[in-house]
């Protein structure tokens, strides 16, 4: 069946850097996108941005260009979400997701991985 | 950025009743409009996607309505399980955007 298996939570120090990974199985990995949306604690959804996996193309939201980067590795049919500059407001769970249809460019989000927590604190 | 207003923001209701959600966006994102169901300590859940359609696995008592701006979701008659937070999210243009969140609590 069609799984995302996320790595393991994280605690980063403010300033340094965190990489999620999000292990595809079950479907073919370069027809589809993969969204990566985070949740602080107690808080609702925010969309971060889009990959395709069959070219890396890439489209960030606005906030976090320049922060963040999202990478797509066909080989071992994962997608990576790094980002630089821990602050304690990054304190979140983030989730990678995929498109609901293939070639969508960017469809409805379906399914989902089973998140990663990571903690920035001094 | 379009911005999705979901309300009420808490739902408290008895099992076998029926719940209306609603999600209003600040332009119009045609039917590009989804429904996510989220329990405590999950990942969000597609329910509903393209304003009205189910997926496979999303029970027949969620329906979904509206075209444009106004959208609503509707539980039919709740059961147990139903009792979880529902976010509304757009894919009209980017960027994707979530409402808030409507906790829908049992009564």
């Amino acid at each position: 069946q069609v799984q995302l298996v996320q790595s393991g939570a994280e605690v980063k120090k403010p300033g340094a850097s965190v990489k999620v990974s999000c292990k595809a199985a079950g479907y073919t990995f370069i027809s589809y996108g993969i969204s990566w949306v985070r949740q602080a604690p107690g808080q609702g959804l925010e969309w971060m941005g889009w990959i395709s996996a069959y070219n890396g193309n890439t489209n960030y939201a606005q906030k976090f260009q320049g922060r963040v980067t999202m990478t797509a590795d066909t080989s071992t049919t994962t997608a990576y979400m790094e980002v630089r500059s821990l602050r304690s407001d990054d304190t979140a769970v983030y989730y990678c997701a995929r498109d609901l249809r293939m070639a969508a460019g960017g469809d409805w989000f379906d399914p989902w991985g089973q998140g990663t927590l990571v903690i920035v604190a001094s | 950025e379009i911005v999705l207003t979901q309300s009420p923001a808490t739902l408290s209701l008895s099992p076998g009743e029926r719940a209306t959600l609603s999600c209003r966006a600040s332009q119009s994102v045609s039917n590009f409009l989804a429904w996510y169901q989220q329990k405590p300590g999950q990942p969000p859940r597609l329910l509903i996607y393209d304003a009205s359609n189910r997926p496979t696995g999303t029970p027949a008592r969620f329906s979904g309505s509206g075209s444009g701006t106004d959208f609503t979701l509707t539980i039919s008659s709740l059961e147990p399980e139903d009792f979880a937070v529902y976010y509304c999210q757009q894919r009209y243009n980017w960027p994707r955007t979530f409402g808030q969140g409507t906790k829908l609590e049992s009564k």
